[in-house]
């Protein structure tokens, strides 16, 4: 599995567009890009996936770039709420069962 | 609609006790999986089950854990002879299938302490 390396801790304000860059050069042709969100003392959800160039849902949008050997997790206008932990995951796709492999995760703190 | 629920949340024992965690996972959900979260780690896989069966054990840690799926719904992880080194928050996952691209669905966990 590839490796995904991401900051490990980001600080921002309400209302600004955050973005958290993880790199995995490694990453396999038949590769997604996964990321989860972890509030405190709760499990880990899922935010959003993709494969290439641009994702988006109501939570987030995911770019990742021609060669994907990096993905940009944006949020938009965040809030208190978002303050969480956020951990990138490469996961094969269409290969049946794969266990999802968590970093350390990038610890977001939003201030008021 | 329901979301996968654990019990108990918080767990203390001592060491060299045994003990059971519970996992109700989403209803119809054939896959289940187990993992165990350090603190300031993110969760690290142990065991996942389609349906009945162990279809890959091979987080366990030691032959300490083991774990149950007898209806192929509600799964129970034991853990014998705890040691302190067990305590952690214990996690469990749902999907409707096992296939890679399903988002698991987590618990909220079990904390357990092993004092």
């Amino acid at each position: 599995l590839a490796k995904t390396t991401q900051p490990i801790s980001m600080d921002s304000y309400e209302g600004q567009e955050v973005n958290i860059t993880c790199s995995h050069n490694n990453i396999a042709t038949n590769d997604y890009i996964t990321w989860y969100q972890q509030f405190p003392s709760q499990g880990p959800r899922f935010i959003i996936q993709g494969y290439k160039t641009k994702v988006t849902n109501e939570v987030a949008s995911l770019f990742i770039p021609a060669d994907r050997k990096s993905s940009t997790l944006s949020l938009p206008r965040v809030s208190l709420s978002d303050t969480a932990v956020y951990y990138c995951l490469v996961v094969p796709m269409n290969t049946g069962f794969q266990k999802l492999v968590f970093g350390t995760g990038t610890r977001l703190l939003v201030s008021p | 609609g329901a979301g996968v629920s654990q019990t108990p949340s918080n767990k203390v024992t001592e060491k060299g006790k045994y003990v059971e965690l519970r996992c109700d996972p989403i209803s119809g959900h054939t896959a289940l999986y187990w993992y165990r979260q350090s603190l300031g780690q993110g969760p690290e896989f142990l065991i996942y089950f389609q349906g009945t069966g162990a279809a890959d054990d091979s987080g366990l840690p030691n032959d300490r854990f083991f774990a149950v799926r007898p209806e192929g719904s509600v799964s129970t992880l034991k853990i014998q002879r705890t040691e302190r080194g067990d305590s952690a928050v214990y996690l469990c996952a749902s999907s409707p299938t096992g296939a890679s691209e399903n988002e698991q669905f987590f618990g909220p966990g079990t904390r357990l302490t092993v004092l």
